[in-house]
């Protein structure tokens, strides 16, 4: 069973700080990793996707992925209320469950004005 | 944006009786999946679908479950007969491949499920 951890917070930060969230998952050989945002009630919205080691940039956002440490994380400079939602890790399958994502349980964000 | 679509938004059905999740995967996307969430919980997989073909499955979706693409637009998920735990919200999902990278899969809006 394929685990992606991530700490359920909730995380709170003032209007615009930057916020971190992190992710760890089990599968050394994972190789697509995806951020989405899910606001309450509503379905996963992508974020990002992170296949490469180190940083890409979309926006505020920026995900990291550290395959050795097997780390994905999510920053949101200048966060925003709008911003508030639950974010979620999710981690491709490889091989015969290739097209299939495993999700992490999500991290609660709150943007305080 | 071209997107995802699902209908309808709120399903209440009595326990034994079947129910048809219907979605609208974006137009020029070949796979499809569909994903559940219990209230509280993980985002879970359910299914995968491609070339009229189920492509992978997971152990929730028991002999209980089907999929179907009736036509060229729609991706039909049912329920034969329902559950008090199947109770949940059902998300349709579709990406353009699937492979190795960042093949993004797109969700729909989601079809609230409700067994009394």
């Amino acid at each position: 069973q394929k685990e992606v951890e991530q700490n359920s917070g909730p995380l709170s930060v003032p209007e615009g700080a930057i916020a971190s969230l992190n992710c760890t998952y089990s599968d050394r050989v994972s190789q697509s990793f995806f951020w989405y945002r899910q606001y309450s009630g509503k379905s996963p919205e992508l974020i990002m996707s992170i296949y490469s080691n180190g940083d890409k940039e979309d926006g505020r956002f920026t995900a990291q992925l550290n395959k050795a440490s097997q780390y994905v994380s999510l920053l949101i400079r200048d966060s925003q209320p709008s911003d508030s939602a639950t974010y979620l890790c999710a981690v491709k399958g490889r091989g015969s469950t290739l097209g299939r994502l495993y999700f992490g349980r999500g991290t609660q964000l709150t943007v305080w004005p | 944006e071209p997107e995802v679509t699902q209908t309808p938004s709120h399903q209440v059905t009595q326990m034994g009786q079947e129910v048809i999740l219907r979605c609208v995967p974006i137009s020029n996307h070949l796979y499809f999946y569909w994903y559940r969430q219990i209230l509280g919980q993980k985002v879970e997989f359910l299914v995968s679908f491609y070339n009229n073909e189920i492509s992978e499955k997971s152990e929730i979706f028991d002999d209980q479950f089907s999929v179907e693409r009736p036509d060229g637009s729609n991706f039909t998920l049912k329920i034969r007969s329902t559950k008090l735990e199947d109770s949940a919200m059902y998300f349709c999902a579709s990406s353009v491949r699937e492979g190795i990278g960042s093949y993004e899969q797109y969700f729909g809006p989601g079809t609230r499920l409700t067994v009394t």
